[in-house]
């Protein structure tokens, strides 16, 4: 089975751009979830999303926005990008069935805002 | 938002030696997840625990899911170099989202 993909591995934007980060989950999982880390803040969680409706949300600005379409793949927008924004984006898909919860993170994108 | 104490940050170990690391958190959780990064690439989970008390082995990696449900250890024995990386621990208590310490950094002398 293939892993979670993430596009583009690499992006390099300016302050006050927007920007468009896409996953592909497992094939079968439903769930998926957005990370953002960097080295002073580690993983923080973003959102969940399940069957195309937001299921949880991390403690980020309106500017964090995200969605998933009706074959689970998942795609999540910054707007008015700030230098702060400079991380790595991972995404993680589950299966969500009842022998467990494990989620699976993809190679990540990694945003750097010059 | 909450996060797991993970020790230690930082190890620099001989190849051959055993590692533990271990997490520890203020609330319980039914789910322990152990993950492996490599730079430049996202997490591989390593092992998952389910059951409070539980000890779970993968190769030379076992876990061990803590009996108050507030802490879980992660042991490597004979350490290679390919074992260096970040391992970060993570828990989870029902549909609510994966809560992460901020990892362990190995280092591994040949």
């Amino acid at each position: 089975k293939a892993g979670v993909t993430q596009t583009p591995r690499y992006l390099i934007k300016t302050r006050g751009q927007q920007v468009t980060l896409s996953c592909s989950p497992i094939s079968g999982h439903r769930s998926v979830s957005w990370y953002q880390q960097t080295p002073g803040q580690g993983l923080q969680f973003l959102f969940e999303y399940f069957s195309e409706t937001q299921r949880n949300k991390g403690n980020f600005p309106g500017r964090f926005s995200g969605r998933q379409f009706s074959n689970s793949r998942s795609e999540m927008n910054v707007s008015t990008l700030e230098l702060g924004d400079s991380a790595l984006y991972l995404c993680a898909s589950s299966p969500l069935t009842n022998s467990g919860n494990e989620q699976f993170f993809g190679p990540g994108t990694r945003l750097t805002v010059l | 938002g909450q996060q797991l104490n993970q020790s230690p940050q930082s190890m620099f170990i001989q190849e051959g030696e055993d590692v533990s690391m271990n997490c520890t958190s203020s609330s319980i959780f039914n789910t322990w997840l152990w993950y492996k990064q490599d730079p430049g690439e996202g997490p591989v989970l390593l092992i998952a625990l389910y059951k409070a008390g539980e000890l779970t082995s993968n190769g030379r990696l076992t876990a061990q899911f803590g009996i108050t449900r507030k802490d879980s250890f992660l042991n490597i024995s004979a350490s290679i170099p390919s074992d260096v990386g970040i391992y970060f621990c993570a828990g989870q208590t029902g549909n609510t989202p994966l809560v992460f310490g901020k990892g362990t950094r190995l280092s591994v002398i040949a």
